[in-house]
Formats: structure tokens, C-alpha cells, sequence
């Protein structure tokens, strides 16, 4: 079942902040979270195992709730170079696979 | 170390054609999952291979088809092409469940 990610869009100046949250209905092993540019792959940006850590990655960083199933990706001090469309994806307990929200398309500005 | 390829990057079908698309992964990942990306719908899970095993499947129509070999090396297939089949196709390759995806540039199909 695909995680609910919101908001679906989000436009920001330079050094801004903003926070992307995920959310699914089921009992999550991890969370994964990706960014791709206009015209290009994916890209992984970090995973988060069952167990409600928190990891960074540069000015990016992210949280796991596992008792909500729910993860936020925080994004401090934004620069033009994160613009993009960022995706969460979830794997479930179980052998089940790592599908996908619909995306937020994230806009920063000068 | 060599990134996902896919192959061929672009094509261009008439309905009621079938389509075979190529994944390579990266050297080592024994896990390669498929998807189908569209403007609407975002990234569609289709399959996920594992040494050589379907280990999951989306909910596509049985049009769609995969397999691996034994390099590790993926294919999907789709049969009696549609215009809605038009969509980008991406593979992605892991090393497995702790570890984040690698995805290919994708194939671009686009069905007239």
C-alpha cells in the first residue's frame, strides 16, 4: 500500500526551511527517501530501519516514528540545489516491497 | 564501480506490440526491482527479483512480465502494448533490505 506523502508541493527561498512528511497505514521494517531532478534518476538519500532513529545527511536529515508509522524529512537552510521532486518509500514487516509515495515537488528560489 | 544500466534509454512502439527492457545491476547487487514512472501516478512498483526468484509483484496487468539470470541481470517484458503502457521504466538495484536503492537513467517507451 502506497505511503501518503505531504505536502504535495512546496516553493522556498533560499535559505528557507521546510519539512516533507510521509505516513502509511501498515507496520513499516524502513523508510526510505529519495530526490530526483527534472530528467533524472532517483537518488537515495537515506534509509531508516524499524526503530525510530533519526540520521542525517548534510542539511537533510529525517525521523522515523515506528508506533505512527511515520517519517518526516527535514530540509535546514535550503539551497537552490535542492530542488527537486523528493519521494519516501516504505518496506513493510514481512518480504514485501519498497513502494512509493506520489511525491513532494520541492521549488527553492532565489 | 559501474552504475545501473538500462537499455535501450528510448523507444518508440505501435500498440498491440511487445517490448522487451534490459537492467544490469550494479556488480554484487543480487536485488533489482522495476518501475513504472508516469507524471500522475509517480514511481509504480512492478517487480522484485532475487537471485533469480520473483520475490514480489505490483498490481500490473500479467502483460507485464520479468525474469533474472544468474548475473543478475534483469528483463521486463510487455506484451500487447497500450497506449497507456507510455511511461518511464526504471530498474533499481540493492544489495538488499538495509540498504538504500541504486536506480538506472530508466527507458523511456513511448507506444503510438
Amino acid at each position: 500500500q502506497q505511503p501518503v506523502q505531504s505536502p504535495q508541493a512546496v516553493i522556498l527561498r533560499e535559505g528557507e526551511d521546510a519539512v516533507i512528511n510521509c505516513s502509511s497505514s501498515k507496520a513499516l521494517y524502513s523508510v526510505h527517501w529519495y530526490r530526483q531532478k527534472h530528467g533524472e534518476a532517483p537518488v537515495f538519500l537515506m534509509i531508516l530501519l524499524k526503530g525510530g532513529e533519526q540520521k542525517g545527511h548534510e542539511k537533510i536529515s529525517a525521523s522515523f516514528n515506528e508506533k505512527k508509522q511515520q517519517s518526516s524529512l527535514y530540509l535546514t537552510a535550503s539551497q537552490l540545489s535542492y530542488s527537486g521532486t523528493y519521494f519516501c518509500g516504505t518496506v513493510g514487516s514481512g518480504n514485501t516491497p519498497l513502494v512509493f509515495g506520489k511525491g513532494t515537488r520541492l521549488s527553492v528560489i532565489a | 564501480k559501474a552504475g545501473v544500466t538500462q537499455t535501450p534509454r528510448y523507444l518508440i512502439k505501435t500498440r498491440g506490440q511487445q517490448v522487451t527492457l534490459s537492467c544490469s545491476p550494479i556488480s554484487g547487487h543480487r536485488s533489482v526491482s522495476w518501475y513504472q514512472q508516469t507524471p500522475g501516478q509517480g514511481l509504480q512498483f512492478l517487480f522484485e527479483y532475487f537471485s533469480e526468484t520473483q520475490r514480489n509483484k505490483g498490481n500490473f496487468p500479467g502483460r507485464f512480465s520479468g525474469r533474472q539470470f544468474s548475473n543478475s541481470r534483469s528483463e521486463m517484458n510487455v506484451s500487447t502494448l497500450e497506449l497507456g503502457d507510455s511511461a518511464l521504466y526504471l530498474c533499481a538495484s540493492s544489495t538488499g533490505g538495509r540498504y538504500g536503492y541504486t536506480f538506472g537513467s530508466g527507458t523511456r517507451l513511448t507506444v503510438v
